[in-house]
């Protein structure tokens, strides 16, 4: 069985500065992850993903994780954060070699105060 | 529409009825997953398609729940003798083919069963 966890539903950010929404992860073999993020009224969007390679992973709008493989854990990070980074984050995984089958966790709540 | 549309955006029914949630993915991607989303959760898997043959449809949660693409496109979910329990958002997205690619995710469409 494959899982994943985001242990704040809540995160509070000064505007400029740094961010991190944290999740680990479940899964048998190497694991497929991914950050979604979720505004009001929108569909779910990618923001970025970790198939293999490099362990710090850059995506959309400034944001990148890195993978820590001993930790399980697979840490959302932006160095400067804006107002219009306020939205729900969803962290999900899979695995490798065919398995389609995405595990989202409960996603995290990130508001960027002004 | 360049994106994944969902019909309808909301669906109010009452207990025991037929209900069905169509989605339209992005033309010319073959792989399409249906998702449920309850408030304060994360999306689960419902199925995927390949094309016009059902995946994995191991997410499903009983066999009221169907669903169906038959020219590999649009894909019509199916749900039978609706319960409350089945109040969500359902989302669906697509993408190119299957493997590590990103998904596309519509709005979704709110089924509130009465």
């Amino acid at each position: 069985a494959q899982s994943v966890a985001q242990p704040e539903d809540q995160v509070n950010v000064a505007e400029g500065n740094p961010l991190t929404v944290k999740c680990t992860y479940s899964v048998s073999g190497n694991p497929y992850l991914f950050w979604y993020v979720q505004y009001p009224n929108r569909g779910l969007q990618f923001l970025l993903k970790y198939i293999t390679g490099d362990n710090l992973v850059k995506g959309s709008y400034g944001f990148e994780a890195e993978f820590n493989k001993s930790q399980t854990s697979f840490h959302l990070k932006k160095p400067s954060a804006l107002v219009s980074d306020s939205a729900l984050y969803f962290c999900a995984v899979s695995r490798p070699f065919g398995n389609e089958k995405l595990t989202f966790g409960t996603g995290t709540r990130l508001t960027i105060i002004p | 529409g360049a994106g994944v549309s969902q019909t309808p955006s909301n669906k109010v029914t009452e207990k025991g009825k037929y209900v069905e949630l169509r989605c339209d993915p992005i033309s010319g991607h073959t792989a399409l997953y249906w998702y449920r989303q309850s408030l304060g959760q994360g999306p689960e898997f419902l199925i995927y398609f390949q094309g016009t043959g059902a995946a994995d449809d191991s997410g499903l949660p009983n066999d009221r729940f169907f669903a169906v693409r038959p020219e590999g496109s649009v894909s019509t979910l199916k749900i039978q003798r609706t319960e409350r329990g089945d109040s969500a958002m359902y989302l669906c997205a697509s993408k190119l083919t299957t493997g590590t690619g990103e998904l596309f995710f519509g709005e979704g469409s709110r089924l509130t069963v009465l």
